[in-house]
């Protein structure tokens, strides 16, 4: 079954540094999503990508956020200065209008801010 | 925008039996209605969605209703087994909009006991 992987798994950065989050969805997918969970806390929506650009974005994914298609396959989320406040599990996702509406997510990656 | 409550936050069960997790959602445009199934260290997985066309849909051990008039939609699972412990979202989107970014739930910690 074709699956959304996210690279890497766990990521432990300084406080202020920048970090890549590395996503590479369904090949046939147009739909691109980061999701973010706080320890405990409930799924929470990001940013959507279609089309090569942003579709929507909530009030969390700010001027430090950014996303990218760079080459077609991989999807990416940057963070330009962390703070302890981003620590948490971010999810990428990908869907496919038209014939499944159901989004497919990643396992994600476990950004641990100190 | 979307808010989604759900209920319970904990639930726990006996091998055998039946469980019930309830959402609420605030917005009536919303039209599509997804339960994710969230095991440690993974991301959630889909296991049942429903849309507003319906009022019910069922797969296997697996069912879930929905009342547009009520704004509220259940997930039922019968003859639970300890395979079924894990975390459950729901959540809820307007496809109308081009693209379905979901709004999740809080999630329920759902326990089997064999």
């Amino acid at each position: 079954e074709p699956e959304v992987t996210q690279t890497p798994s766990h990521q432990v950065t300084q406080m202020g540094q920048e970090v890549i989050l590395r996503c590479v969805p369904i090949s046939n997918h147009l739909y691109f999503y980061w999701y973010r969970q706080i320890l405990g806390q409930k799924v929470e929506f990001l940013v959507s990508f279609y089309n090569n650009e942003i579709s929507e974005k909530s009030e969390i994914f700010d001027d430090q956020f950014s996303v990218e298609r760079p080459d077609g396959s991989n999807f990416t989320l940057k963070i330009r200065s962390t703070k302890l406040e981003d620590s948490a599990m971010y999810f990428c996702a990908s869907s496919e209008r038209g014939r499944n509406y159901g989004y497919t997510f990643g396992s994600g990656t476990r950004l641990t801010v100190v | 925008g979307e808010n989604v409550e759900q209920h319970p936050s904990t639930l726990s069960v006996q091998e055998g039996d039946s469980a019930v997790i309830k959402c609420t959602y605030s917005d009536s445009a919303s039209n599509y209605f997804p339960w994710y199934k969230q095991e440690l260290g993974k991301g959630p997985q889909l296991i049942i969605d429903i849309r507003s066309n319906v009022g019910e849909k069922k797969d296997q051990r697996i069912a879930v209703t929905l009342n547009k008039t009520a704004k509220h939609f259940s997930l039922h699972i019968t003859e639970t087994q300890p395979e079924d412990s894990a975390v459950y979202f729901c959540a809820a989107s307007c496809e109308n909009s081009g693209y379905s970014t979901l709004t999740f739930g809080k999630g329920t910690m759902l326990l089997v006991s064999p």
